[in-house]
Protein backbone atom coordinates (compact mmCIF):
# COMPACT_ATOMS: atom_id res chain seq x y z
CA UNK A 1 0.00 0.00 0.00
CA UNK A 2 0.91 3.56 0.29
CA UNK A 3 3.02 5.06 2.33
CA UNK A 4 4.44 8.25 3.34
CA UNK A 5 7.68 8.89 5.53
CA UNK A 6 9.10 12.63 6.82
CA UNK A 7 12.03 13.67 8.60
CA UNK A 8 12.22 12.89 12.80
CA UNK A 9 11.55 15.77 14.47
CA UNK A 10 11.44 18.03 16.67
CA UNK A 11 12.67 21.02 14.83
CA UNK A 12 13.53 23.67 16.79
CA UNK A 13 14.39 27.40 14.87
CA UNK A 14 14.61 30.71 15.61
CA UNK A 15 12.90 33.32 14.21
CA UNK A 16 13.17 34.21 10.37
CA UNK A 17 15.33 31.05 9.94
CA UNK A 18 14.74 28.91 6.54
CA UNK A 19 12.54 25.96 6.73
CA UNK A 20 12.59 22.39 5.50
CA UNK A 21 10.51 19.36 6.14
CA UNK A 22 11.61 16.24 3.98
CA UNK A 23 8.50 14.17 3.17
CA UNK A 24 8.74 11.32 0.62
CA UNK A 25 5.83 8.71 -0.46
CA UNK A 26 5.47 5.31 -2.24
CA UNK A 27 2.38 4.59 -4.13
CA UNK A 28 1.74 2.54 -7.13
CA UNK A 29 0.30 5.16 -8.78
CA UNK A 30 -0.11 8.53 -8.64
CA UNK A 31 -1.41 10.53 -5.16
CA UNK A 32 -2.58 13.76 -4.78
CA UNK A 33 0.00 15.45 -2.05
CA UNK A 34 -0.47 17.41 1.24
CA UNK A 35 0.71 18.70 4.17
CA UNK A 36 -1.60 19.53 7.09
CA UNK A 37 -0.95 21.49 10.20
CA UNK A 38 -1.41 21.01 13.38
CA UNK A 39 -1.76 23.50 16.11
CA UNK A 40 -1.41 22.87 19.61
CA UNK A 41 -5.19 21.75 20.87
CA UNK A 42 -6.51 21.75 17.42
CA UNK A 43 -7.42 19.03 14.66
CA UNK A 44 -5.72 19.58 11.27
CA UNK A 45 -5.89 21.78 8.80
CA UNK A 46 -4.96 21.63 4.97
CA UNK A 47 -2.21 23.83 5.03
CA UNK A 48 -1.51 23.23 0.79
CA UNK A 49 -1.47 20.18 -2.10
CA UNK A 50 -0.90 19.50 -5.16
CA UNK A 51 -2.18 16.89 -7.07
CA UNK A 52 0.28 16.03 -9.85
CA UNK A 53 3.66 16.06 -11.01
CA UNK A 54 5.69 18.95 -11.03
CA UNK A 55 2.86 20.93 -9.38
CA UNK A 56 3.66 23.63 -6.38
CA UNK A 57 1.30 23.79 -3.77
CA UNK A 58 1.92 27.06 -1.75
CA UNK A 59 -0.29 29.13 1.07
CA UNK A 60 0.80 31.56 4.07
CA UNK A 61 4.55 31.46 2.69
CA UNK A 62 5.12 28.00 2.42
CA UNK A 63 5.80 25.91 -0.47
CA UNK A 64 6.28 22.19 -1.62
CA UNK A 65 6.54 21.13 -5.16
CA UNK A 66 5.45 17.28 -6.27
CA UNK A 67 8.81 15.54 -7.94
CA UNK A 68 7.90 12.38 -8.90
CA UNK A 69 11.37 11.27 -10.31
CA UNK A 70 12.24 11.80 -6.08
CA UNK A 71 8.81 10.91 -5.11
CA UNK A 72 9.48 13.74 -2.62
CA UNK A 73 7.24 16.62 -1.31
CA UNK A 74 9.75 18.36 0.94
CA UNK A 75 7.86 21.41 2.92
CA UNK A 76 9.77 25.10 2.70
CA UNK A 77 9.62 28.58 4.08
CA UNK A 78 12.11 30.92 3.84
CA UNK A 79 11.36 33.15 6.77
CA UNK A 80 9.43 31.51 10.04
CA UNK A 81 7.23 32.83 12.43
CA UNK A 82 6.79 31.88 16.16
CA UNK A 83 3.16 31.76 15.20
CA UNK A 84 3.99 29.05 12.28
CA UNK A 85 5.40 26.42 16.02
CA UNK A 86 2.97 23.47 15.15
CA UNK A 87 3.13 20.00 13.92
CA UNK A 88 3.17 19.23 10.16
CA UNK A 89 2.12 16.17 8.75
CA UNK A 90 2.79 15.15 5.14
CA UNK A 91 -0.07 12.59 3.27
CA UNK A 92 -0.86 11.31 0.11
CA UNK A 93 -3.76 9.78 -1.15
CA UNK A 94 -5.28 8.50 -4.52
CA UNK A 95 -8.02 9.67 -6.68
CA UNK A 96 -11.83 9.11 -5.51
CA UNK A 97 -11.09 8.36 -1.59
CA UNK A 98 -8.97 5.54 -2.06
CA UNK A 99 -5.48 5.45 0.40
CA UNK A 100 -5.57 7.78 2.10
CA UNK A 101 -2.31 7.56 4.73
CA UNK A 102 -0.41 10.48 6.65
CA UNK A 103 3.48 10.63 7.79
CA UNK A 104 4.27 10.30 11.91
CA UNK A 105 4.67 13.97 11.74
CA UNK A 106 7.39 16.67 12.73
CA UNK A 107 7.07 18.88 15.56
CA UNK A 108 8.16 22.51 14.74
CA UNK A 109 9.27 25.04 17.69
CA UNK A 110 10.07 28.61 16.28
CA UNK A 111 12.09 30.75 18.69
CA UNK A 112 11.86 34.43 18.99
CA UNK B 1 -20.32 27.24 8.07
CA UNK B 2 -18.88 24.10 6.70
CA UNK B 3 -17.72 22.12 9.11
CA UNK B 4 -17.00 18.56 10.46
CA UNK B 5 -18.06 18.38 14.11
CA UNK B 6 -17.54 15.70 16.76
CA UNK B 7 -19.44 14.86 20.03
CA UNK B 8 -18.03 14.37 22.27
CA UNK B 9 -14.45 16.34 22.47
CA UNK B 10 -13.41 14.49 26.15
CA UNK B 11 -14.47 11.30 27.19
CA UNK B 12 -13.34 9.07 30.23
CA UNK B 13 -15.08 5.65 30.71
CA UNK B 14 -14.14 2.47 32.10
CA UNK B 15 -12.91 -0.74 30.44
CA UNK B 16 -16.08 -2.72 28.85
CA UNK B 17 -18.60 0.09 28.96
CA UNK B 18 -20.02 0.75 25.27
CA UNK B 19 -19.27 4.42 23.68
CA UNK B 20 -20.30 6.12 20.76
CA UNK B 21 -18.21 9.02 19.34
CA UNK B 22 -20.73 11.38 16.63
CA UNK B 23 -19.64 12.63 14.28
CA UNK B 24 -21.27 15.00 11.52
CA UNK B 25 -20.33 17.22 8.24
CA UNK B 26 -22.29 19.53 6.85
CA UNK B 27 -20.84 19.63 3.02
CA UNK B 28 -22.46 16.99 1.69
CA UNK B 29 -19.37 15.06 1.23
CA UNK B 30 -19.10 11.45 0.35
CA UNK B 31 -16.30 10.23 1.95
CA UNK B 32 -16.21 10.19 5.43
CA UNK B 33 -13.67 8.48 7.68
CA UNK B 34 -11.83 8.08 11.41
CA UNK B 35 -8.20 7.71 12.22
CA UNK B 36 -6.56 7.82 15.91
CA UNK B 37 -3.74 9.54 16.27
CA UNK B 38 -1.11 8.33 18.74
CA UNK B 39 2.44 10.16 19.76
CA UNK B 40 4.97 8.90 17.27
CA UNK B 41 2.57 6.90 14.99
CA UNK B 42 0.64 10.22 13.21
CA UNK B 43 -2.85 9.55 12.01
CA UNK B 44 -3.82 6.14 11.17
CA UNK B 45 -7.32 5.17 9.33
CA UNK B 46 -9.55 3.17 11.44
CA UNK B 47 -12.56 2.71 9.37
CA UNK B 48 -13.50 5.00 6.01
CA UNK B 49 -17.10 5.39 4.09
CA UNK B 50 -17.87 6.29 0.03
CA UNK B 51 -20.85 6.99 0.32
CA UNK B 52 -24.18 5.59 2.81
CA UNK B 53 -24.13 1.88 3.64
CA UNK B 54 -20.69 1.78 2.11
CA UNK B 55 -17.83 1.30 4.74
CA UNK B 56 -14.71 -0.38 4.84
CA UNK B 57 -11.62 -0.97 6.84
CA UNK B 58 -8.21 0.83 7.62
CA UNK B 59 -5.05 0.12 9.07
CA UNK B 60 -6.50 -0.51 12.76
CA UNK B 61 -10.03 -1.43 12.53
CA UNK B 62 -9.62 -4.17 15.23
CA UNK B 63 -12.33 -3.05 18.65
CA UNK B 64 -14.37 -0.34 16.67
CA UNK B 65 -17.63 -0.43 15.02
CA UNK B 66 -19.05 2.25 12.22
CA UNK B 67 -21.80 2.75 10.30
CA UNK B 68 -23.03 5.26 7.59
CA UNK B 69 -27.19 5.24 7.43
CA UNK B 70 -27.01 9.24 6.56
CA UNK B 71 -24.77 11.00 4.45
CA UNK B 72 -24.34 13.49 6.82
CA UNK B 73 -23.63 11.11 9.79
CA UNK B 74 -20.46 8.58 10.47
CA UNK B 75 -20.72 7.81 14.44
CA UNK B 76 -17.49 5.47 15.94
CA UNK B 77 -18.59 3.13 18.34
CA UNK B 78 -16.65 0.56 20.35
CA UNK B 79 -18.39 -1.83 22.01
CA UNK B 80 -16.14 -2.70 24.68
CA UNK B 81 -13.32 -0.11 25.22
CA UNK B 82 -9.42 -1.01 26.36
CA UNK B 83 -7.06 1.06 27.43
CA UNK B 84 -5.13 0.78 24.44
CA UNK B 85 -8.22 2.44 22.50
CA UNK B 86 -6.96 5.58 24.70
CA UNK B 87 -5.47 7.83 22.52
CA UNK B 88 -6.97 11.33 20.35
CA UNK B 89 -9.72 10.06 17.79
CA UNK B 90 -10.43 12.28 14.55
CA UNK B 91 -12.82 12.02 11.77
CA UNK B 92 -12.84 13.45 8.67
CA UNK B 93 -14.83 14.23 5.15
CA UNK B 94 -14.25 15.00 1.54
CA UNK B 95 -15.68 15.17 -1.66
CA UNK B 96 -15.10 12.04 -3.67
CA UNK B 97 -13.06 13.31 -6.69
CA UNK B 98 -9.52 13.35 -8.24
CA UNK B 99 -8.75 15.68 -5.73
CA UNK B 100 -9.53 14.20 -2.22
CA UNK B 101 -8.90 16.91 0.09
CA UNK B 102 -10.01 15.74 3.43
CA UNK B 103 -11.24 18.38 5.93
CA UNK B 104 -10.88 16.89 9.75
CA UNK B 105 -12.96 17.59 13.05
CA UNK B 106 -11.65 19.59 16.08
CA UNK B 107 -10.78 15.41 17.38
CA UNK B 108 -12.00 13.47 20.68
CA UNK B 109 -9.69 13.11 23.15
CA UNK B 110 -10.96 9.91 24.83
CA UNK B 111 -9.34 8.02 27.95
CA UNK B 112 -10.51 4.26 28.71
CA UNK B 113 -9.44 3.69 32.50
Amino acid sequence: GNSVTQMEGPVTLSEEAFLTINCTYTATGYPSLFWYVQYPGEGLQLLLKATKADDKGSNKGFEATYRKETTSFHLEKGSVQVSDSAVYFCASGDNYGQNFVFGPGTRLSVLP
Amino acid sequence: EAQVTQNPRYLITVTGKKLTVTCSQNMNHEYMSWYRQDPGLGLRQIYYSMNVEVTDKGDVPEGYKVSRKEKRNFPLILESPSPNQTSLYFCASSLLDSDNEQFFGPGTRLTVL
